[in-house]
C-alpha cells in the first residue's frame, strides 16, 4: 500500500528565502506525482505534475523534482513571497492503483 | 470559467438525515472524484468515476452512494448521516480516464450533529 509522507508539517521562513518542501513515498512504481497548493477554506490547486519518466518540472518560481529510486520528491520555491503562504500537498498515483494517495501536507508561512 | 462547482458550500444535518452533494464540471473531463478531508487524516478518496456510466469505490466508501448523472455531473449521497461524516468534501475531475492532473472544487463543509 502506497504511503506518502511530508515533513515538516509546518514551516515558517522570512520573505525572500529559497526553500524546499519534501515528499517521500514508499512504493516506487509510480505513474505520476503531483504537487498542490491549498489556501485556508479553499480547494486544492494543481501546481506541477511530474510523469514517472520525468526528473523535474518547472513553473515560474516553482521547481519540482522526482527521484523514484529513493522514493522522494522536492518542491523548490525561489524567492519566497508572503503570497506563497499556504498548505502544500503532494500526491502519488501508483501503477494499478487508479487513484491518488495524498500526503498530509506542509503548512508554509512566509513572514514579511 | 467555472471549472468544478460544488453545492452546497455549507450544510448542517442531524444524525439520520439524508442529503446529496452536487458536483458539476465544465471542462469535458472524463474522470470525477469525491474526497473527504479531515484533520490528521489528509485527503481520502470516497468514490470515483473513470467515465460516464461507471463508478468505483475508493478508500472510504461506507455510508455513501454516488451517481454519475452524465459526463458533467457526479453527486454524492449520504443516506443516513452520522457524526463521523462531519468533514469537508471535495469534488475533483481530470481529463484522463484515470487520475492525471486533478482540478478541485472549493469544497462543501458538512457538520452532522
Amino acid at each position: 500500500k502506497q504511503e506518502v509522507t511530508q515533513i515538516p508539517a509546518a514551516l515558517s521562513v522570512p520573505e525572500g528565502e529559497n526553500l524546499v518542501l519534501n515528499c517521500s513515498f514508499t512504493d516506487s512504481a509510480i505513474y505520476n506525482l503531483q504537487w498542490f497548493r491549498q489556501d485556508p477554506g479553499k480547494g486544492l490547486t494543481s501546481l506541477l505534475l511530474i510523469q514517472s519518466s520525468q526528473r523535474e518540472q518547472t513553473s515560474g518560481r516553482l521547481n519540482a523534482s522526482l527521484d523514484k529510486s529513493s522514493g522522494r520528491s522536492t518542491l523548490y520555491i525561489a524567492a519566497s513571497q508572503p503570497g506563497d503562504s499556504a498548505t502544500y500537498l503532494c500526491a502519488v498515483d501508483t501503477w494499478g492503483a487508479q487513484k491518488l494517495v495524498f500526503g498530509q501536507g506542509t503548512r508554509l508561512t512566509i513572514n514579511p | 470559467n467555472a471549472g468544478v462547482t460544488q453545492t452546497p458550500k455549507f450544510q448542517v444535518l442531524k444524525t439520520g438525515q439524508s442529503m446529496t452533494l452536487q458536483c458539476a464540471q465544465d471542462m469535458n473531463h472524463n474522470s470525477m472524484y469525491w474526497y473527504r478531508q479531515d484533520p490528521g487524516m489528509g485527503l481520502r478518496l470516497i468514490y470515483y468515476s473513470a467515465s460516464e456510466g461507471t463508478t468505483d469505490k475508493g478508500e472510504v466508501p461506507n455510508g455513501y452512494n454516488v451517481s454519475r448523472l452524465n459526463k458533467r455531473e457526479f453527486s454524492l449521497r449520504l443516506e443516513s448521516a452520522a457524526p463521523s461524516q462531519t468533514s469537508v468534501y471535495f469534488c475533483a475531475s481530470s481529463a484522463a480516464t484515470y487520475t492525471g492532473e486533478l482540478f478541485f472544487g472549493e469544497g462543501s463543509r458538512l457538520t452532522v450533529l
